[in-house]
């Protein structure tokens, strides 16, 4: 079946413009996690998702972002005045069970340049 | 909150020969870990996980890891590596809540 899936896979923006960063989970899936890398890093935990409750938002770097998952399926990573330390790759993944237990399903991720 | 410490940044091997990449945990209860491998341009993708039971555990392509409580590691091993193995390699660990630590990751590069 499909994978997660995660678009666009490059976003270039100037400083100070918003994007918005789109996941297709795995259908049925219950959780999703944003993850963002940086360059030569691990993936480091921004939100997570059990359906379409936000229960932990403690990884987002400030209230320039922000998660959404209305109806508990595809999910969206808003980035309100983009800076240049906003670039990175952004990470969907998501898994069948709730919590960090589960093996995790990534996408390929969105490339953000900021320039 | 749970940590993870990948010593190594870069790690070149021949071809068939054998590999070992460390990866040390802090945490205060059992932990749930993970092995990743990401290739270029790709997500990651999970090689093996250890939650309870048998410290030896066995994955895709031919990797396994032990864990070790005694010295909170996690290394991942595999006994002849293959010019297709060469990619970044992530540890995780989870804890009972919904945080998913990871390692700064491992470079593999295979020789000819």
């Amino acid at each position: 079946g499909a994978g997660v899936s995660q678009s666009p896979r490059y976003k270039v923006a100037k400083r100070g413009q918003d994007v918005a960063l789109r996941c297709d989970p795995i259908s049925g899936h219950v959780s999703l996690f944003w993850y963002q890398q940086a360059l030569g890093q691990g993936p480091e935990f921004l939100t997570y998702f059990q359906n379409e409750a936000q229960l932990d938002k403690s990884g987002l770097p400030s209230d320039r972002f922000f998660a959404e998952r209305p109806e508990g399926s595809v999910s969206t990573l808003k980035i309100q005045r983009t800076q240049q330390e906003d670039s990175a790759v952004y990470l969907c993944a998501s898994s069948t069970i709730q919590g960090a237990k589960s093996p995790l399903h990534f996408g390929n991720g969105t490339r953000l340049t900021v320039t | 909150a749970q940590s993870v410490t990948q010593p190594d940044i870069h790690i070149t091997v021949s071809e068939g020969a054998s590999l070992e990449l460390r990866c040390n945990y802090s945490y205060g209860a059992t932990p749930y870990l993970f092995w990743y491998v990401q290739s270029p341009g790709q997500g990651l993708q999970l090689l093996l996980k250890y939650f309870s039971g048998d410290t030896l555990v066995q994955g895709i392509k031919g990797f396994e890891a032990e864990f070790k409580r005694s010295q909170s590691s996690f290394n991942l091993r595999k006994p002849s590596v293959h010019w297709s193995d060469a990619a970044e390699y992530f540890c995780a660990v989870g804890d009972n809540n919904n945080d998913m630590r990871f390692g700064a990751g491992t470079r593999l590069t295979v020789k000819p």
